[in-house]
C-alpha cells in the first residue's frame, strides 16, 4: 500500500504565481481532507470531500484558494495568485468513512514558500 | 464548537522512563473519536493511538496508552520506556468526521 501520495514534496514560488498542489488519497478511501500547517496557527483544516463531493470548505481562507476531486484517486489545492502568507506545510489525508475507526491517513505534506 | 487544549508546549523524559503527555477536550457530543498522532522532523504524520467514546477501556499500543477519562473530558497520553525515536511532536486530535487538532507538544527525550 504506497499511502497518501503528495506531488511536490517542496514548492517554492514568487508572490502573485499560481501554485497547484497534488494528491492521491488511499486506494478505497472516499473522504479526502486538505490541511494547512503554520507555527502561528498549527494545524487547520482547509476542506474536505466526500465521495469527491466538497461538503465543508469553511477553512478555505480566500478565494484565492480552490480545491477539485475530479475523481477518487486525485485532487488539487490551488493558489492563485500567491502570497507569502500562503507559506506553510499543506497535508492532504484520506479516510475509509465507514470504517471501524474513522481514522485520517496523511501524506508526507508540501512544504510551500512563497517569496 | 469543539476545541482541544494540549497545556504543555514542551516535555522532557530520560530514555526508558516514562512520561505523560496531557489533553483535554470540550464538546456536546457523546460519541466521537480520539487520537494522538505522533509528527517527528521528517514532518509525517504518524497516527499513535486511538480510542473511541464508547468504549470505556482505555486503549493501549505497545508502550503506548491512554488515560481517557470521559467526564473530565481528558485524553492523556502514556508513554513507557521511552526511547530517542520518540522525540517528536505529539498532537491530540478530537474527530467526528472532521479531525481538530490541538497546539501540540514538543516531547524530548535525554540519553
Amino acid at each position: 500500500d504506497a499511502g497518501v501520495i503528495q506531488s511536490p514534496r517542496h514548492e517554492v514560488t514568487e508572490m502573485g504565481q499560481e501554485v497547484t498542489l497534488r494528491c492521491k488519497p488511499i486506494s478505497g478511501h472516499n473522504s479526502l481532507f486538505w490541511y494547512r500547517q503554520t507555527m502561528m496557527r498549527g494545524l487547520e483544516l482547509l476542506i474536505y470531500f466526500n465521495n469527491n463531493v466538497p461538503i465543508d470548505d469553511s477553512g478555505m481562507p480566500e478565494d484565492r484558494f480552490s480545491a477539485k476531486m475530479p475523481n477518487a484517486s486525485f485532487s488539487t489545492l490551488k493558489i492563485q495568485p500567491s502570497e507569502p502568507r500562503d507559506s506553510a506545510v499543506y497535508f492532504c489525508a484520506s479516510r475509509n468513512q465507514g470504517g471501524p475507526y474513522n481514522e485520517q491517513f496523511f501524506g508526507p505534506g508540501t512544504r510551500l514558500t512563497v517569496l | 464548537a469543539q476545541t482541544v487544549t494540549q497545556s504543555q508546549p514542551e516535555m522532557s523524559v530520560q530514555e526508558a522512563e516514562t512520561v505523560t503527555l496531557s489533553c483535554t477536550y470540550d464538546t456536546s457530543e457523546s460519541d466521537y473519536y480520539l487520537f494522538w498522532y505522533k509528527q517527528p522532523p521528517s514532518r509525517q504524520m504518524i497516527l499513535v493511538i486511538r480510542q473511541e467514546a464508547y468504549k470505556q477501556q482505555n486503549a493501549t499500543e505497545n508502550r503506548f496508552s491512554v488515560n481517557f477519562q470521559k467526564a473530565a473530558k481528558s485524553f492523556s497520553l502514556k508513554i513507557s520506556d521511552s526511547q530517542l525515536g520518540d522525540a517528536a511532536m505529539y498532537f491530540c486530535a478530537y474527530s467526528r468526521g472532521q479531525l481538530i487538532f490541538g497546539t501540540g507538544t514538543r516531547l524530548q527525550v535525554f540519553p
